[in-house]
């Protein structure tokens, strides 16, 4: 069964900060991985997908990574702004539909 | 483009009445997806149609919980009765190509 751990749960930072989040998967027979940011009280927003077959994927200061082998994912946040603040969630496709992990929640300090 | 749209937003019912929630998929999506969302959790697949046809329903509580997707379009979930334990956002969601889902806002339901 597919399990997605992230990594921390929360974190805390000053503005204008470079900053990683970590998500990892138990099973590396995936189709891709989805990136995703979530506000309170507010559903879902796409920020990045990558294909099984890519290893990377960029949208403006965001840099998502993939290491099917060693399953994990990093997503990589450049110089943060407050606006920056939410909860992110990372989710793999495999056999079955996404499969989410808990989320980090992201604090942007002004 | 408009997006994945879910009515209503909140909820608020009392124990053992009936609920359901609507969505309207983005347009040409033919796959649809209903999540659950506990408060500090990810989601959880409940149903996922492909087209009008449910080709994932192993999560859904069969006993309280329906859906339907007439026409491969439009969907609706629906917990009859509903139980304390069911409050919690339920999200809808589709996706097109690459299996990129897209989601909706969710409704917020509290069983009272």
């Amino acid at each position: 069964k597919q399990e997605v751990t992230q990594i921390p749960a929360a974190l805390s930072v000053p503005e204008g900060e470079n900053l990683v989040l970590n998500c990892s998967f138990t099973d590396s027979a995936i189709y891709n991985l989805q990136w995703f940011r979530q506000d309170p009280g507010k559903g879902l927003t796409s920020l990045l997908l990558i294909q099984s077959s890519q290893r990377e994927q960029t949208s403006g200061r965001l840099n998502a990574s993939l290491d099917k082998s060693s399953g994990r994912s990093t997503l990589y946040i450049a110089a943060s702004q407050p606006g920056d603040s939410a909860t992110y969630l990372c989710a793999v496709t495999a056999l079955l539909p996404l499969v989410f992990g808990k989320g980090t929640r992201l604090s942007v300090i002004a | 483009e408009a997006g994945v749209v879910q009515s209503p937003r909140y909820k608020i019912i009392e124990k053992k009445q009936p609920v359901a929630f609507w969505c309207n998929p983005i347009s040409g999506h033919n796959t649809l997806y209903w999540y659950l969302q506990n408060l500090g959790q990810g989601p959880e697949l409940l149903i996922r149609y492909e087209n009008e046809e449910a080709v994932d329903d192993s999560q859904l509580p069969k006993d309280r919980f329906s859906a339907e997707r007439l026409k491969g379009v439009d969907s609706t979930l629906k917990i009859q009765p509903a139980e304390l334990g069911d409050s919690a956002v339920y999200l809808c969601a589709s996706s097109g190509q690459y299996n990129e889902q897209f989601f909706g806002p969710g409704t917020r339901l509290t069983v009272l």
